[in-house]
């Protein structure tokens, strides 16, 4: 049972353009919603991340979008660079002191020049 | 201030050798947790440790023993492993109250 389904599996971009990344889940108890950001060779970061409560969370180039009624979120890049090229996982959790994160399978993003 | 730290870097097994993958954090963190990492799977929860002295099955943990020796650190066991372990693997900590998760670099292992 997949918890939170990411598409696309990949996205290619050009240099100043909008990506976008979904993501959806299936439990309703998830309360937290990041976004992370690997690139080759390292672990992930958190880059961002949203709770229920608001629909929209700006920093940056970077905002989450979070639809709480259809269990959906998503993540724009504005203005896309070179230097972004990586793969994004969205991620819920909940839980409490005994929380952990589901992630998605990962988006492979690549900005051309 | 390293965050988390894994050892070793690179690993090479025959199929049904043993090993354990080290994990500390210098970050006072409460809770670590061990994922691997395989193509187009995303990353999969292996076993956490919510707290000193609790150790807690995730979504892949057949194959795996883990060890919570102190707050610092988190160890992964291997008792026998097999091809299909071969994979990367990530230690993460967090901290209770923020939700961040902080990963370290990775070990990347195979098994042949």
């Amino acid at each position: 049972q997949q918890q939170v389904k990411q598409s696309p599996q990949s996205l290619i971009v050009q240099k100043g353009g909008i990506s976008i990344i979904n993501c959806a889940y299936e439990n309703t108890a998830f309360d937290y919603f990041p976004w992370y950001q690997q690139f080759p060779g390292k672990g992930p970061a958190l880059l961002i991340a949203i709770r229920p409560d608001v629909s929209e969370k700006k920093e940056g180039r970077f905002t989450i979008s979070f639809n709480k009624s259809a269990k959906q979120f998503s993540l724009h890049i504005m203005d896309s660079q070179p230097g972004d090229s990586a793969t994004y996982f969205c991620a819920a959790a909940s839980g409490g002191s005994n929380y952990k994160l589901t992630f998605g399978k990962g988006t492979l993003l690549t900005v051309n020049p | 201030n390293a965050g988390v730290t894994q050892t070793p870097k690179f690993q090479v097994l025959k199929t049904g050798q043993s090993m354990t993958l080290q994990c500390a954090q210098d970050m006072n963190h409460n809770s670590m947790y061990w994922y691997r990492q395989d193509p187009g799977m995303g990353l999969r929860l292996i076993y956490y440790s919510a707290s000193e002295g609790t150790t807690d099955k995730g979504e892949v943990p057949n194959g795996y023993n883990v060890s919570r020796l102190n707050k610092r650190e988190f160890s992964l066991r291997l008792e026998s492993a097999a091809p299909s372990q071969t994979s990367v693997y990530f230690c993460a900590s967090r901290r209770w109250g923020p939700d961040t998760q902080y990963f370290g670099p990775g070990t990347r292992l195979t098994v042949l």
